[in-house]
């Protein structure tokens, strides 16, 4: 039978190369945004995060870029290694003081060798 | 710290009966969650509690799906009776809810439910 599920963007990338993943996130309340790895048969790992009062913020081989003009946040993996094959989640918060996140659908990148 | 912990890792069951997953928060924290993730949904947050009390259960699917937290390490997530649809990945995650702010939520390993 068919199958049916979410279509997950797939971003493929030569490893060695920068990659960079997007997000166009929902609500303009949001003031914090956080990206998450998730590899096959493990749980979302925290990756890196930022508030609203930046609009960029750099990890070890990590970047993260927030345009709040146009709700999008990016995130850069520079020098992609198989490693980094997994699936990037974005999540924002909506609103501050809930406590919780809202999780967008998820983008896969395939790192080729 | 060790992490979330949760249990069991992995659950096979049968329709109708009753299935109880476990979770340990990071110490200190003061956030539990607990999500679903599906192919045809992805990751959804069911409920989640502040310092032990349930705050918005309003992503549990329906009466079946139950969820305590009696003390600040150690929450569970019961659904009964179980059906072939609730066959997941469910997450625990926690965070330490700094006043004011939304804070990074760290996840468990999860547990991978079938229910046949």
């Amino acid at each position: 039978g068919e199958s049916v599920g979410l279509h997950l963007p797939t971003l493929s990338v030569q490893e060695g190369d920068n990659s960079i993943i997007n997000c166009a996130y929902s609500n303009s309340a949001s003031d914090y945004f956080i990206w998450y790895k998730q590899e096959s048969g493990k749980g979302p790992q925290f990756i890196i995060d930022i508030r609203s009062n930046m609009d960029k913020r750099q990890g070890q081989r990590v970047t993260v870029l927030l345009n709040k003009t146009v709700k999008h946040l990016s995130l850069q993996i520079a020098a992609t290694q198989p490693g980094d094959s997994a699936v990037y989640f974005c999540a924002e918060n909506g609103s501050s003081n809930t406590g919780k996140l809202i999780f967008g659908q998820g983008t896969t990148l395939q790192v080729k060798p | 710290d060790a992490g979330v912990i949760q249990s069991p890792r992995h659950e096979v069951t049968e329709m109708g009966q009753e299935v109880t997953l476990r979770c340990k928060p990071i110490s200190g924290h003061d956030y539990l969650f607990w999500y679903r993730q599906t192919m045809m949904r992805g990751l959804e947050l069911l409920i989640y509690f502040n310092n032990n009390v349930p705050i918005d259960d309003s992503g549990m699917p329906e009466d079946r799906f139950s969820a305590k937290m009696p003390n600040a390490s150690f929450s569970t997530l019961k659904i009964q009776p179980s059906e072939p649809r609730d066959s997941a990945v469910y997450f625990c995650a926690s965070s330490f809810g700094t006043s004011g702010f939304t804070d990074t939520q760290y996840f468990g390993p999860g547990t991978r439910l079938t229910v046949l």
